[in-house]
């Protein structure tokens, strides 16, 4: 089993570009989240699903929209990219509701926007 | 919402020695609280979970102890080795809710030296 898969890995924009992050996971697990990590801030909650076809906010979702493609896949759109989503970014998947049960992350994608 | 509150941010310690990371919360239904390890370049993953009914876990070399009246938590790890240097994050969650998140706090760099 690989887990949770991101891709890409790294990624550089221009502000005002747009881009997809993609996370798939082979655990059938019907929770994922998108997390982003900035130094000194933790980890904090842009959008969860909590199963498929079913999505909502979390702490910071302004600038990001989220596609529950079916059970496995859940992406993460940046419609046109700004200095301030300079981050890494987590993908993360649970077997049960939000914040129940483990997490398992992938390993991230660095996005820098110029 | 839930804050999560996470001390120290940086902690320097000697190969052997223990090393202590403390959390407080702020929601009293909080009734989860994960911890996460991250090391460089990968993404956080479990080592220790305690529910509110007990007040201490141990696996090994590491310990997770709860205060629910003081809504404060703490890592513990004995005999620290060079390998225990990572990030560790705190979390609480409301177990059994679907509307329940996992709020994390912002991260401890704890470094052991040789």
């Amino acid at each position: 089993n690989a887990g949770v898969t991101q891709t890409p890995k790294f990624q550089v924009l221009k502000t005002g570009q747009s881009m997809t992050l993609q996370c798939a996971q082979d655990m059938n697990h019907n929770s994922m989240y998108w997390y982003r990590q900035d130094p000194g801030m933790g980890l904090r909650l842009i959008y969860y699903s909590a199963s498929e076809g079913t999505t909502d906010k979390g702490e910071v979702p302004n600038g990001y929209n989220v596609s529950r493609l079916n059970k496995r896949e859940f992406s993460l759109r940046l419609e046109s990219a700004a200095p301030s989503q300079t981050s890494v970014y987590f993908c993360a998947s649970s077997e049960l509701g939000q914040g129940v049960g483990e997490q398992f992350f992938g390993p991230g994608t660095r996005l820098t926007v110029l | 919402g839930e804050n999560v509150e996470q001390h120290p941010s940086t902690l320097s310690v000697q190969e052997g020695d223990s090393a202590v990371i403390k959390c407080t919360y702020s929601d009293s239904a909080s009734n989860y609280f994960p911890w996460y390890k991250q090391e460089l370049g990968k993404g956080p993953q479990l080592i220790i979970d305690i529910r509110s009914n007990v007040g201490e876990k141990k696996d090994q070399r590491i310990a997770v102890t709860l205060n629910k009246t003081a809504k404060h938590f703490s890592l513990h790890i004995t005999e620290t080795q060079p390998e225990d240097s990572a990030v560790y994050f705190c979390a609480a969650s409301v177990r059994g809710s679907t509307l329940g998140r996992l709020y994390f706090g912002r991260g401890t760099q704890l470094t052991v030296w040789p």
